[in-house]
């Protein structure tokens, strides 16, 4: 049974800085792997999809990697801004359809 | 031009009743989800329909039952509703070949 892990479960860090959010996955016969944001009261905004047969993704300041091997991901951020703040979720797709879900990483960036 | 949409957005009903929550996707995708997320915040899938055909259903009362009426369509019909089914029920979809999931921006069922 897949199970997606995330750590740290909270961060809090200043405008500007640079950073990693974490997901790990305990099965890595994975066909994809999904990082979402979620905003307080809203759904889930698809931020990268990375395949099994990829490294690493990027979008704007962005960039998820996968090493399937060692079941794991990282999802980067370049210079945050307060408007980050969220709960970053991470996914994988096994050969069924379905998303195995972490329970996230809420992220605050501070002005 | 909503890709994924859900309604209500907010449902507050009583114990026993029977509700319906509807999602339509207007992006052509094949696959439609319904998934819940707990008080905790944890997601987890339900059901999972393929061309309006079941392929994932998770271990969930029966009291729940979806229905596809067509590809760009997945409802979910609640019976008997209890305390334990307050939670926010995301619909989602995406193409089978490509994976990508979708969400709708979710609905959430208060049960009193």
């Amino acid at each position: 049974k897949q199970e997606v892990t995330q750590i740290p479960a909270a961060l809090s860090v200043p405008e500007g800085e640079n950073l990693v959010l974490n997901c790990s996955f305990t099965d890595s016969a994975i066909y994809n792997l999904q990082w979402f944001r979620q905003d307080p009261g809203k759904g889930l905004t698809s931020l990268l999809l990375i395949q099994s047969s990829q490294r690493e993704q990027t979008s704007g300041r962005l960039n998820a990697s996968l090493d399937k091997s060692s079941g794991r991901s990282t999802l980067y951020i370049a210079a945050s801004q307060p408007g980050d703040s969220a709960t970053y979720l991470c996914a994988v797709r096994g050969g069924s359809e379905k998303l195995v879900f972490g329970k996230g990483t809420k992220l605050t960036v501070n002005p | 031009d909503t890709a994924v949409s859900q309604t209500p957005k907010y449902l507050v009903t009583q114990m026993g009743n029977d509700k319906s929550i509807k999602c339509e996707q207007n992006l052509g995708h094949d696959t439609m989800y319904w998934y819940k997320q707990d008080s905790k915040k944890f997601l987890k899938i339900m059901f999972s329909y393929n061309n309006k055909e079941l392929i994932i259903n998770e271990t969930v009362p029966n009291r729940f039952s979806p229905k596809s009426p067509d590809k760009a369509h997945l409802n979910l019909h609640i019976n008997s509703l209890e305390l334990g089914d307050s939670a926010v029920y995301f619909c989602a979809s995406s193409q089978v070949t490509s994976g990508e999931q979708y969400f709708g921006p979710g609905t959430r069922l208060t049960v009193t």
